[in-house]
């Protein structure tokens, strides 16, 4: 069982936006503003998109916003493209000076 | 560019011993804490062990601790992981990350396969 939680899947069609939920404890998302995402195709390595909460690294599009309330995080894409369709991980910073992930959220581009 | 180059995965049976390397190019190796991830099959990413930049602290997963050593040669640019008294829940995708500040993983390696079975 991941630390964190997220949906298993989620799906939009193109065009549209689409939010993913990441809930975690005070402990970890909630204590800190250490959230980031990661987006991850088949057989690749993953890819960091937002950092801290909600902050985009270079070259990352921004369709792809961060958010946080309380112990949730959320991404969300808009403008739904057919290559956005993966599996996206949230990952947090923890009061074990560790990295908690969630289980991962599949999205389906329809 | 920033690479990280995944290697020494394998075929191990339980109670076995392996040893992963990372080799690290485009940077400054020594300025980074290291981190090693890996990702079972049908499970999502789980966050295995890390290391400081000059190799003095090191954290590791409550699954793997004691069994699991983490260690870097900063002279060389690699990363390692040595796994021993591995078990069938050891089975995943390991993959070396370069760390950033709150937990971040900026870049990744691309990934090798460690396979825990008889």
């Amino acid at each position: 069982q991941s630390a964190l939680t997220q949906p298993a899947s989620v799906s939009g069609s193109p065009g549209q936006s689409i939010t993913i939920s990441c809930t975690g404890t005070s402990s970890d998302i909630g204590g800190y503003n250490y959230v980031s995402w990661y987006q991850q195709y088949p057989g690749k390595a993953p890819k960091l998109m937002i950092y801290d909460v909600s902050n985009r690294p270079s070259g990352v599009s921004n369709r792809f916003s961060g958010s946080k309330s309380g112990n949730t995080a959320s991404l969300t894409i808009s403008g739904l493209q057919a290559e956005d369709e993966a599996d996206y991980y949230c990952s947090s910073y923890t009061s074990s000076t560790t990295a908690a992930f969630g289980g991962g959220t599949k999205l389906t581009v329809l | 560019q920033v690479q990280l180059v995944d290697s020494g995965g394998g075929l191990v049976k339980p109670g076995g011993s392996l040893r992963l390397s990372c080799a690290a190019s485009g940077f400054t190796f020594g300025d980074y804490y290291m981190t090693w991830i890996r990702r079972a099959p049908g499970k999502g990413l789980e966050w295995v062990s890390y290391i400081s930049s000059n190799g003095r602290t090191t954290y590791y997963a409550d699954s793997v601790k004691g069994r699991f050593t983490i260690s870097r040669d900063n002279a060389k640019n690699s990363l390692y992981l040595q796994m021993n008294s591995l078990r069938a829940e050891d089975t995943a995708v390991y993959y070396c990350a370069r760390s950033r500040t709150g937990g971040r993983f900026d870049y990744w390696g691309q990934g090798t396969l460690v396979t825990v079975s008889s």
